[in-house]
């Protein structure tokens, strides 16, 4: 069964510096989407991607926060210069259709400690 | 605002009781709800969806309007039940933007 795969599964960086989180969706979707959690918090929704654009991000996605799909596979998520804050556990989604009551298929999360 | 709020961190069961786990929302209009699970060392998933008014696993969730609720259901527990359940709600705008409650964790005992 097709997978959402994410990469690195966990990475530790220092305050400041800038990190890439991977993603490589569903073949076939069209929709992509980052969310976060922060430990202990809830799942929060970062950013919407369709057509090669945002189509919707969250007050979290400022202007250090960017996603690119670099190519027909991967789809990523730049912090250009990390904080303490951004210590959280990043999910990459996928989905086939864009309307509302589509199923999203999730990574299994790539953990984003920051030092 | 839209919110979505489940009132219990950790509910714990025996095998073979009934479980709900609730969840109730705020949204302005016409909400399509969703419980996703994550089980031990799994990714994220759909378990179900209101608008497809389907039962998975022996799960079944009824949107509630008037109370503004969408608890999920199953009458006899099975201990591989025990997960993370989150409630989710599709915020407005499509593109399945979700706002996630805090979720659950369902603890199922032999």
């Amino acid at each position: 069964e097709p997978e959402v795969t994410q990469t690195p599964s966990h990475q530790v960086t220092q305050m400041g510096q800038e990190v890439i989180l991977r993603c490589v969706p569903i073949s076939n979707h069209l929709y992509f989407y980052w969310y976060r959690q922060i430990l202990g918090q809830k799942v929060e929704f970062l950013v919407s991607f369709y057509n090669n654009e945002i189509s919707e991000k969250s007050e979290i996605f400022d202007d250090q926060f960017s996603v690119e799909r670099p190519d027909g596979s991967n789809f990523t998520l730049k912090i250009r210069s990390t904080k303490l804050e951004d210590s959280a556990m990043y999910f990459c989604a996928s989905s086939l259709t864009g309307g509302a009551t589509g199923e999203l298929f999730f990574g299994e999360g790539s953990r984003l400690t920051v030092l | 605002a839209q919110r979505v709020t489940q009132p219990e961190k950790l509910l714990s069961v025996f095998k073979g009781a009934p479980v709900e786990l609730k969840c109730n929302y705020s949204y302005s209009g016409s909400p399509e709800l969703f419980w996703y699970v994550q089980y031990s060392r799994q990714r994220l998933q759909l378990l179900l969806r209101h608008i497809s008014r389907e039962s998975i696993k022996g799960f079944t969730a009824d949107l509630n309007k008037g109370e503004t609720s969408f608890h999920l259901k199953k009458p006899f527990a099975q201990e591989e039940d025990s997960a993370m359940y989150y409630c989710a709600l599709s915020g407005p705008g499509g593109y399945n933007k979700l706002i996630f409650g805090a979720g659950t964790r369902l603890a199922v005992h032999p």
